[in-house]
């Protein structure tokens, strides 16, 4: 069965602390791996799409990579803003694209 | 910049009525989709839709659910007769190619009592 597992539940930063948020799948043959952002009581809002082995993305401090089994969310020097649960994502092997499977998220707190 | 819609934001029903939920995705996007999140849960897939017809649908998507995009800009969600564990955000996303990513709306929270 395919499966997005992301670690930690949960984490707690200081401002300007950096750290890395893990997304780790099961399914062969990947197609994508799909990073979002979301707010309380909002949607999710799409962040990066890695396709392949060794992919780097950047944004302001945010820097996705991807592995053969998972996905690193790096966040360097994080602000109070950055604070938001961090989802991954990614196309079952069956289906093509019509529907992407969550992880249940990183929900990440900074602090001044 | 382009934005999915979604009207209500928030929907009160009594279980065993039907609800609507209506979303407008961005103007030139091809593909469209319905998520829903329980409170504390994943994000779960309902149905994909291209072409004016359903691509996929999971297995929480049954009988009770339709969809339908019934002009050039509105795609809706109807749950003919609402149960409480239908209680959720309800979240439309589009696309413009299969392979990018979503956007998705900010969604409806439905409530059944």
């Amino acid at each position: 069965e395919d499966q997005v597992t992301q670690s930690p539940e949960a984490l707690r930063l200081q401002e300007g602390e950096s750290s890395s948020l893990n997304c780790s799948y099961t399914v062969s043959g990947l197609r994508g791996l799909f990073w979002y952002r979301q707010d309380p009581g909002k949607g999710p809002e799409f962040l990066f799409t890695l396709y392949s082995a060794g992919e780097e993305k950047e944004k302001e401090r945010l820097k996705a990579t991807l592995t053969k089994k998972e996905s690193f969310l790096h966040i360097t020097a994080p602000k109070p803003e950055d604070s938001a649960t961090y989802l991954c994502a990614v196309p079952p092997v069956s289906g093509g694209y019509n529907k992407l499977i969550f992880g249940a998220g990183t929900r990440l707190a900074v602090h001044p | 910049e382009p934005e999915v819609t979604q009207t209500p934001s928030h929907q009160v029903t009594q279980m065993g009525q039907e609800v609507i939920l209506r979303c407008v995705p961005i103007s030139n996007h091809l593909y469209f989709y319905w998520y829903r999140q329980i409170l504390g849960q994943k994000v779960e897939f309902l149905v994909s839709f291209y072409n004016n017809e359903i691509s996929e649908k999971s297995e929480i998507f049954d009988d009770q659910f339709s969809v339908e995009r019934p002009d050039g800009s509105n795609f809706t969600l109807k749950i003919r007769s609402t149960k409480l564990e239908d209680s959720a955000m309800y979240f439309c996303a589009s696309r413009l190619v299969p392979n990018y990513g979503y956007t998705f709306g900010s969604g409806t929270r439905l409530t059944v009592v």
